[in-house]
């Protein structure tokens, strides 16, 4: 059964850096084609993916937002780590964490997500 | 980027009505378009991938199609539990994906 669990601050103030955590159960990120991804939802209900890491330690970014992401794994923890720097109100949302398979050609889709955290960016 | 939009943004049903999404990609994408169901408090819940496959469980009064700019998400008699609000999803620009910003489906 897979599982997939954020944690990390319910509220940062502005300019700080805020560090999400998610651990997960039941694969593992080092299998062929196994990724990882943060998608974060605004107040306003859209969703956002932000960042990617791979089995083979490849990693993406959301181009909008890739001078303030960093995504890091832990293979041993079974942990996935995301930072984001300078962080301001409008980055307030609740962040997931969502697993999806490379396969060749075949289309990628999100079948595993966390529950979520809610991340409120305010002084 | 890739701009997904839906149509429309909400809607007001009741139980055993036939409802129809759209979404639209800003340009072609193939198959490559992923169905969510999200309820309140909840995190999205997979549906439907690569355009009319169903993920295990999903009911058969769903049904989905589309493939280019144009796909389609249907509830042929909408149930008590299928009032949630339901995101398309690109994967034609892995891993830089986009969602569509959503359709609401409440009681009318």
């Amino acid at each position: 059964q897979v599982t997939l669990r954020e944690s990390g601050p319910a509220l940062v103030k502005p300019t700080q850096t805020l560090t999400l955590t998610c651990t997960f159960s039941g694969f593992s990120l080092t299998t062929n084609g196994m990724c990882l991804s943060w998608i974060r939802q605004s107040p306003e209900k859209a969703l956002e993916w932000l960042a990617l890491i791979d089995w083979d330690d490849d990693k993406f970014y959301s181009t909008s937002l890739k001078t303030r992401l960093t995504i890091s794994k832990d293979t041993s923890k079974n942990q996935v780590v995301l930072t984001m720097t300078n962080v301001d109100p409008v980055d307030t949302a609740t962040y997931y964490c969502a697993r999806s398979r490379k396969s060749g050609d075949f289309p990628e889709y999100f079948e595993n997500w966390g529950q979520g955290t809610l991340v409120t960016v305010s002084s | 980027d890739i701009q997904m939009t839906q149509s429309p943004s909400s809607l007001s049903a009741s139980v055993g009505d036939r409802v129809t999404i759209t979404c639209r990609a800003s340009q072609r994408i193939g198959t490559y378009l992923n169905w969510y169901q999200q309820k309140p408090g909840k995190a999205p819940k997979l549906l439907i991938y690569a355009a009319s496959s169903f993920q295990s469980g999903v009911p058969s009064r769903f049904s989905a199609g589309g493939s280019g700019t144009d796909f389609s998400l249907s509830i042929s008699s909408l149930q008590p539990e299928d009032f949630a609000t339901y995101y398309c999803q690109q994967s034609y620009s892995t891993p830089f994906f986009t969602f569509g910003p959503g359709t609401k489906v409440d009681v009318k």
